[in-house]
């Protein structure tokens, strides 16, 4: 059975840094793409960055470029999201995703990991 | 930057046929699909590569794309249905989503 486990959120200050993991199983972690997404409260999802296979390609959400960083640890199975420089607008359920690079959809998403940001 | 745009609401009655439409620019041109989300629970994938179910997902569940337009189709609605939706293109090596809608089953 696939399974993303979302960990790291929490309450941090503007400015502030946390980072979020994901640790899956259930499948061949190092030959899928994987993504965060986010939601908002009460809003809708937003796709926040992705990363290849082996680590060598990443892309964000232009809202979080030069202070988010996606990474992966394929022999821990495990995906990171290094978040710095927090702002209330980052406020969210963060999700990670398994991303199918045939067609791209994302098709097992973790349960999520609250991050609020407020002084 | 490339955006899609969905209904905010869509009200259906039980047994009949609801149309979920979401438009883009050319967005016939590529793979979208489709996600299912209740009340705190996270996103389900319900369609992919335009008309393809996973596992699990019930007949009732269609998918078209051609145009600008892409449309998931629940036929006979149950209460179940109930649910956010969105849809979901790729566009520069970057996920889209679109704004949601809210089915209402009534």
């Amino acid at each position: 059975e696939v399974q993303l486990v979302e960990s790291g959120g929490g309450l941090v200050q503007p400015g502030g840094s946390l980072r979020l993991s994901c640790a899956d199983s259930g499948f061949t972690f190092s030959i899928h793409w994987m993504s965060w997404v986010r939601q908002a409260p009460g809003k809708g999802l937003e796709w926040v960055a992705n990363i290849k296979q082996d680590g060598s390609e990443k892309y964000y959400v232009d809202s979080v470029k030069g202070r988010f960083t996606i990474s992966r640890d394929n022999a821990k199975n495990s995906l990171y999201l290094q978040m710095n420089s927090l702002r209330a607008e980052d406020t969210a359920i963060y999700y990670c995703a398994r991303c199918h690079s045939s067609s791209w959809y994302h098709d097992y998403w973790g349960q999520g990991t609250l991050v609020t940001v407020s002084s | 930057s490339y955006e899609l745009t969905q209904p905010p609401s869509v009200s259906v009655s039980p047994g009949q046929t609801a149309s979920i439409t979401c438009s883009g620019d050319r967005l016939g041109d590529k793979y979208a699909c489709w996600y299912q989300q209740k009340p705190g629970q996270s996103p389900v994938l319900v369609i992919y590569q335009d008309n393809k179910r996973p596992s699990g997902i019930p007949e009732r569940f269609s998918g078209s794309n051609s145009g600008n337009t892409a449309t998931l189709t629940i036929s006979g609605t149950q209460a179940m249905d109930e649910a956010d939706y969105y849809c979901q293109a790729w566009d520069s090596s970057t996920a889209i989503f679109g704004g949601g809608t809210k089915l209402t089953v009534l």
